[in-house]
């Protein structure tokens, strides 16, 4: 089975703070995105990558960064935390160059900012 | 400007019964759909999918189907359970895009 596996599940983080939540994947997929839900908004991309060092802005990409440095890893930066950035953060990676598939979740972040 | 749209926040349907979930999309280009469930505090698992070469596309209770005219999809799950009850999303890609644009959601409650 695919796993993704999310750092933290629930973080609390002060105003202005650097955060950093993680993700990792162990299925050799080439493609991984961040996802942020939020009531009446459904899921919205904010960053993905479709290989290493790779990255394309999503939907959603002010106030944050990624970075992956290496294939199973995808991280995501808020650089100064906001408390509009209070929300579930969700972790997906997908195979690529074969066609449609479906992308798998990891279990997701509940993240504060106080 | 939404591409994928899921016009019912909530639905609720009696134990046994047929749910029926719809989504509308506006891109043209979308060719794969697909529909996750999640439940709360967890992430959304892969439920099934539908090419637009096709127009139906069954796996045990749940069956999606693919209107591409109308730009509508929906996914039947008969009969309902109680497990069933969770925050449904529809998501569509297109050819040689990897990303997946998402739905708002609709939240089925089974109620037994």
């Amino acid at each position: 089975d695919v796993k993704v596996t999310q750092s933290s599940r629930y973080l609390v983080k002060r105003t202005g703070e650097k955060v950093f939540l993680e993700c990792v994947q162990d299925m050799d997929h080439e493609n991984m995105f961040w996802y942020r839900q939020d009531p009446g908004l459904g899921l919205r991309l904010i960053y993905f990558s479709y290989d290493v060092k790779m990255k394309e802005k999503g939907d959603i990409p002010e106030g944050y960064s990624v970075s992956r440095e290496k294939k199973e890893r995808f991280s995501l930066i808020l650089e100064s935390a906001s408390t509009n950035q209070t929300s579930m953060y969700l972790c997906a990676s997908k195979t690529g160059g074969e066609g449609d598939t479906e992308a798998f979740f990891g279990q997701g972040t509940r993240l504060t900012v106080v | 400007d939404q591409q994928v749209k899921q016009n019912s926040p909530s639905l609720s349907v009696q134990e046994g019964r047929i749910s029926i979930l719809n989504c509308d999309y506006t891109n043209s280009m979308f060719d794969y759909f697909l529909w996750y469930k999640k439940y709360p505090a967890e992430g959304p698992t892969f439920l099934i999918s539908i090419s637009s070469i096709k127009d139906k596309n069954e796996d045990g209770r749940f069956t999606v189907f693919l209107n591409k005219s109308a730009k509508h999809l929906s996914l039947h799950i008969v009969p309902s359970q109680p497990g069933d009850s969770a925050v449904y999303f529809c998501a569509a890609s297109d050819f040689g895009n990897e990303k997946l644009t998402f739905g708002t959601g609709t939240r089925l409650t089974i109620i037994p």
